[in-house]
């Protein structure tokens, strides 16, 4: 059964980045799209980025220049860098995998507070 | 980016009777060389990530009981519960997955009248 697992810090400043990890299991990373999506406090969802596991990274546009996804086979984990933050980046950020057809399996999410 | 919008954004329904939700892009999600749509619903109960109930538009996914069902092609698509019970309490997405950057419709409530 394929586990996704979110983990970083919970209070991030605001203008520092953002950083966070989904740990997989029950699955190869080795294959699938890693994706990142997050929803503010109340609110709708948004599509941040994936990942394939060569590497090969897509962004939403909106974020694109304050986003950065990573992969790391090896240690089956992917993550998240969203830098210069603002209250507005305040949400439950989940880890998910898409694969040809929508994301199917989603972490549980960490909720993320900008705050100084 | 493809906007989804979603109707009603709430929706009170007894038990036992149909819940219908309308979600509509501003651009179609057929891919002609494959005849699919690429749109998908979620549930999401709170306290807890969406979970997939339906792709390609009216593919039900596995363990997702037969009184959910999926309908529509190009830019209309409905979700159905034919039959509505207490635990579908929750808020419904629909999601293209058919251009970058992905979207979601904005969400519908649904509770029991």
């Amino acid at each position: 059964q394929v586990q996704l697992q979110e983990s970083g810090p919970r209070l991030v400043k605001p203008s520092e980045t953002l950083s966070l990890t989904c740990t997989v299991s029950g699955a190869s990373i080795s294959s699938y799209y890693w994706t990142w999506i997050r929803q503010p406090p109340g609110k709708g969802l948004q599509w941040i980025g994936y990942v394939f596991y060569s590497g090969s990274t897509t962004y939403n546009p909106s974020l694109k220049s304050r986003v950065t996804i990573s992969v790391d086979t090896s240690k089956n984990h992917f993550s998240l860098k969203l830098n210069s933050v603002t209250a507005a980046d305040t949400a439950m950020y989940y880890c998910a995998r898409e694969g040809g057809s929508p994301v199917d399996h989603w972490g549980q999410g960490i909720l993320v507070t900008v705050s100084s | 980016d493809i906007v989804m919008t979603q109707s009603p954004d709430s929706l009170a329904v007894s038990l036992g009777e149909r819940a219908t939700i309308n979600c509509k892009s501003s651009q179609s999600l057929l891919f002609r060389s494959n005849n699919k749509n690429y749109l998908a619903w979620y549930q999401q109960k709170p306290g807890q990530p969406p979970k997939l109930l339906i792709y390609w538009a009216s593919t039900r996914e596995s363990g997702v009981p037969d009184r959910f069902s999926g309908s529509g092609s190009g830019t209309d698509f409905t979700l159905t519960i034919s039959s509505l019970r207490a635990e579908d309490v929750a808020v419904y997405y629909c999601h293209q997955y058919h251009s970058i950057p992905r979207t979601f419709g904005q969400g519908t409530r649904l509770e029991i009248k």
